[in-house]
């Protein structure tokens, strides 16, 4: 069965980097391409980026795209999400979900909570 | 960027009871490329409906989706208990992907 399995808690300081690590099985990793979703407490869903499996091409939220970088490591299926010079509001339970033809999301990670707190 | 309205923002409602859902988009939707999401407190979503209408696997047929182009919308039927919950649309057309705020559904 498909899993995604997340990488625990990270407590970080304002202004560090947080990377957040998503392991997936029971399906054949390339044919599945990853996006990465983030919800603050008590808030919506914000869709922050994707990357193609199969050709590594990333697209990212305009918002976002100064201080995040997705990545893959196809030998060990596992995708990466790196969040660069956080700040409070990037507080937030951040989850790996992926997609096929298009971008609904069938499966998701469980979710990574980032506390970003001086 | 595509917004995504979601309305109401809070319903009060009895199991049995049938209930729609509404999410209106500030430009039409590429494909009708629109998911629906269940989210229960502390965990992630559950794709309910991709596509505008069609059901994702495991989908009771008592949630429905339709709409096209600005509108859409979800209907349960006969509301069972564990269908209270925060529910969101997702627009996946166009870049960014976008989600609505969210319609809370709880028991009256």
């Amino acid at each position: 069965q498909v899993q995604l399995e997340q990488s625990g808690v990270e407590v970080k300081k304002p202004g560090a980097s947080v990377k957040v690590s998503c392991k997936a099985s029971g399906y054949t990793f390339t044919n599945y391409d990853i996006s990465w979703v983030r919800q603050a407490p008590g808030k919506g869903l914000e869709w922050m980026g994707r990357i193609s499996t199969y050709t590594g091409h990333t697209l990212y939220a305009q918002n976002l795209q100064d201080r995040v970088t997705v990545t893959t490591d196809t030998s060990t299926t596992t995708a990466y999400m790196d969040l660069r010079s956080l700040r409070s509001d990037d507080t937030a339970i951040y989850y790996c979900a992926i997609s096929r033809s298009a971008d609904y999301f069938q499966y998701w990670g469980q979710g990574t909570l980032v506390t970003v707190s001086s | 960027e595509i917004v995504l309205t979601q309305s109401p923002g809070t319903l009060s409602l009895s199991p049995g009871e049938r209930v729609t859902l509404s999410c209106r988009a500030s430009q039409s939707v590429p494909s009708n490329y629109l998911a629906w999401y269940k989210q229960k407190p502390g965990l992630p979503p559950r794709l309910l409906i991709f596509g505008a209408s069609s059901r994702a696997t495991g989908i009771p047929n008592r949630f429905s989706g339709s709409g096209s182009g600005t509108d859409f919308s979800l209907t349960i039927t006969r509301l069972e208990p564990e269908d209270f919950a925060v529910y969101f649309c997702q627009q996946y057309g166009t870049s960014p992907r976008t989600f609505g705020q969210g319609t809370k559904l709880e028991i009256k």
